[in-house]
């Protein structure tokens, strides 16, 4: 099955900072890389996403590459701002030729401190 | 509104009750999700259900049982609570054609805690 690797587990950032959040996958069936945040108290919500097809994603201050190759994939936030601090999951499935219930990261805690 | 809604929000239980949680989506999506979040954040899933199609995590004890009348609700129902099931359950739905995944929307959970 899908073994999906996400680091770090917690990072640390003064406000205005970039941030990039790593992931790995290991199966090359997988085609479809979510990203969801996560607030204190909240359901994950849906960020950004990126398919096989594209190499990078980006959407104002976010961003996603992906290496196919490597078979990783990280999330790109520019100028963080305090309402950035939350959880980060990666994601990933395939559509066929795999599962596609998503594989969760372990999830990155970003902190933006002002 | 456009949305997951899942309840209660809250369920404080005694050992060996049966609880049930509730979930509704009316995005028209065809298949929805249970998930466990344990206290380190970990996102464990544990049943999907997609066009009458019930795909059971087996690492869930079989006092978890999914329950789904129609496409837009998927409850969850446990029976005998241990210590061990607190934790926060999302629901979340999603769109899944055969040949493209889109991502998932999430409800904002139930915590359950058993005492």
């Amino acid at each position: 099955g899908e073994n999906v690797e996400q680091h770090p587990s917690t990072l640390s950032v003064q406000e205005g900072d970039s941030a990039v959040i790593k992931c790995t996958y290991s199966d090359s069936a997988s085609n479809y890389f979510p990203w969801y945040k996560q607030e204190l108290g909240k359901g994950p919500q849906l960020i950004i996403d990126i398919r096989s097809n594209v190499g990078e994603k980006k959407d104002q201050r976010i961003a996603v590459t992906l290496n196919k190759t490597a078979k990783h994939f990280s999330l790109h936030i520019t100028e963080t701002q305090p309402e950035d601090s939350a959880v980060y999951f990666c994601a990933a499935s395939a559509a066929s030729g795999g599962s596609y219930i998503p594989t969760f990261g372990r999830g990155t805690s970003l902190i933006v401190h002002p | 509104d456009t949305a997951v809604s899942q309840t209660p929000k809250y369920l404080v239980t005694q050992m060996g009750n049966d609880k049930s949680i509730k979930c509704e989506q009316n995005l028209g999506h065809d298949t929805m999700y249970w998930y466990k979040q344990d206290s380190k954040k970990f996102l464990k899933i544990m049943f999907s259900y997609n066009n009458k199609e019930l795909i059971i995590n087996e690492t869930v004890p079989n006092r978890f049982s999914p329950k789904s009348p129609d496409k837009a609700h998927l409850n969850l129902h446990i029976n005998s609570l241990e210590l061990g099931d607190s934790a926060v359950y999302f629901c979340a739905s999603s769109q899944y054609t055969g040949t493209a995944n889109y991502g998932y929307t999430f409800g904002s959970g139930t915590r359950l805690t058993v005492v």
